[in-house]
C-alpha cells in the first residue's frame, strides 16, 4: 500500500507570492490533516478535512486554506506568503472514524519563503 | 484551550542510560495520548499510542509509556538507549470538548541524541 504522498518537495517562494501544496493519502483514508512544522514550535494544527468538508480548523489566519476532493486527495494553499511563513509543511492521513486511530504522515513540504 | 506541553527541548545521552521525556496536557475530557517519533530524515510515524485499559502500554523498539491521569500525564519511557534512537519525539493527544469533533494537538517535541 503506498504511503502519504506529498508534492512537491522542495519550494522557494518570495514574499506576497502564493503556493499550492498537494497530499495524496493512503488509500481508503478519509481524513487529510495539515501541519506547520518549525523548529522550537513543533507541530501546529492547520485544518483537518474529512469527505471533502472541514471538519477541524487551528488557529492560523485566512491566508491559509484547504480543500480535499471526492478522491480524497487535498491541497493547501498559502496566499500572500509572509517571511514566517517557512516551514515544512506535513500532510497525515488516517482512516477518519476513530479517536485512538493514528496518523501516517508524508515526508512533507518543506517551503523557504524569501 | 487544549495544550500539550513537553518540558525537556533537548536531551543528551549515552548509550545505555535510560530515558525519560515528560509529556503534560491540559485536558480534563476523554483523551487518547499518543507518542510518535521523527528519525533523521523519515516521516513521522507513531511509537505507541493510549486510549483506555492499563495505563502502562508499551510500544515499538521497547519504548513504553504511562497514563497517569491525576497528573495529567504520558511520559515516555526507555530502559537502556541506543545510538538509533537519535530522533525528535512528539507527544500528542486527539481529544474533543463536549460533542464537537476530535482534534490532535501536538507538543513542542524533544530532539533526543544518543552518544556512542
Amino acid at each position: 500500500k503506498a504511503g502519504v504522498t506529498q508534492t512537491p518537495r522542495y519550494l522557494i517562494k518570495t514574499r506576497g507570492q502564493q503556493v499550492t501544496l498537494s497530499c495524496s493519502p493512503i488509500s481508503g483514508h478519509r481524513s487529510v490533516s495539515w501541519y506547520q512544522q518549525t523548529p522550537g514550535q513543533g507541530l501546529q494544527f492547520l485544518f483537518e478535512y474529512f469527505s471533502e468538508t472541514q471538519r477541524n480548523k487551528g488557529n492560523f489566519p485566512g491566508r491559509f486554506s484547504g480543500r480535499q476532493f471526492s478522491n480524497s486527495r487535498s491541497e493547501m494553499n498559502v496566499s500572500t506568503l509572509e517571511l514566517g511563513d517557512s516551514a515544512l509543511y506535513l500532510c497525515a492521513s488516517s482512516l477518519g472514524g476513530q479517536a485512538n486511530e493514528k496518523l501516517f504522515f508524508g515526508s512533507g513540504t518543506q517551503l523557504s519563503v524569501l | 484551550a487544549q495544550s500539550v506541553s513537553q518540558h525537556n527541548h533537548h536531551v543528551i545521552l549515552s548509550e545505555a542510560a535510560s530515558l525519560e521525556l515528560g509529556c503534560n496536557y491540559s485536558y480534563g475530557g476523554t483523551v487518547n495520548l499518543f507518542w510518535y517519533v521523527q528519525y533523521p530524515g523519515q516521516h513521522l510515524q507513531l511509537l505507541l499510542k493510549y486510549f483506555s485499559g492499563d495505563p502502562l502500554v508499551k510500544g515499538i523498539k521497547g519504548f513504553e509509556a504511562e497514563f497517569i491521569k491525576s497528573k495529567f500525564s504520558f511520559n515516555l519511557r526507555k530502559p537502556s538507549v541506543q545510538w538509533s534512537d537519535t530522533a525528535e519525539y512528539f507527544c500528542a493527544v486527539n481529544a474533543r470538548r463536549g460533542s464537537g469533533t476530535y482534534k490532535y494537538i501536538f507538543g513542542t517535541g524533544t530532539r533526543l541524541k544518543v552518544l556512542a
